[in-house]
């Protein structure tokens, strides 16, 4: 049974460029949900998907970006990249949508430097 | 409003000694509660839930931890600690209707040896 799995693990932009991640859910779940983490942070939440529309989203700018698939799978877009972007971003899968005591599963994340 | 605040960014304990890993929330409704670890460049791992059954919560590893609804706490432990446990340990809370997560900053557990 795949769990939650991301791609690229790593990935060197430049300012100004932009990037996508990718995201495969857990099996049997289809809610998506992403986070940022910069280095020795706790993860921020972006947003997260179901349905393919965007049903939350934290506190980021409309240069992130998203979209899910009718496979479940989603993608996450940065546009305009800045320095400040350098992260660990992490997908999370889910039942849907998550209710009391559905805990997120998470994959290994993607590792995205800006120079 | 809720938050979830981890009194200590650093542990350090001796192979084999208890494990205390201290976390405090503060929640408008019933939270639902998790402990998850992170080892390096690794995605993060659930070790418990608390979702309003029993307040003494088992998870794997050997993890435990107790929801205190008068301290506003949910403290992971462990009786005895392993090398393997050394990782980055958040603790998180979750709304009923459970659309966000609320992470807290983490705690770096080191085990010596």
């Amino acid at each position: 049974d795949a769990g939650v799995t991301q791609s690229p693990t790593h990935l060197i932009k430049t300012r100004g460029q932009q990037v996508t991640l990718r995201c495969s859910p857990k099996s049997g779940h289809d809610t998506v949900s992403w986070y940022q983490q910069a280095l020795g942070q706790g993860p921020q939440f972006i947003f997260q998907y179901y349905e393919e529309e965007e049903r939350q989203r934290g506190n980021f700018p409309d240069r992130f970006s998203g979209h899910q698939f009718p496979n479940y799978s989603s993608e996450l877009n940065v546009n305009a990249l800045l320095l400040g972007d350098s992260a660990l971003y992490l997908c999370a899968s889910s039942s849907p949508p998550t209710g009391r005591g559905s805990p997120l599963h998470f994959g290994n994340g993607t590792r995205l430097t800006v120079t | 409003a809720q938050s979830v605040t981890q009194l200590d960014s650093h542990v350090s304990v001796s192979e084999g000694t208890p494990v205390l890993l201290r976390c405090n929330y503060s929640s408008s409704y019933s939270p639902s509660l998790f402990w998850y670890v992170q080892h390096p460049n690794k995605g993060l791992q659930l070790l418990l839930k608390y979702t309003s059954a029993a307040t003494l919560v088992k998870g794997i590893n050997g993890f435990e931890a107790e929801f205190k609804k008068s301290e506003t706490s949910f403290h992971l432990t462990k009786p005895s600690a392993h090398m393997s446990d050394a990782a980055e340990y958040f603790c998180v809370v979750s709304l009923y209707t459970g659309n966000q997560f609320y992470f807290g900053t983490g705690t770096s557990l080191t085990v010596i040896p």
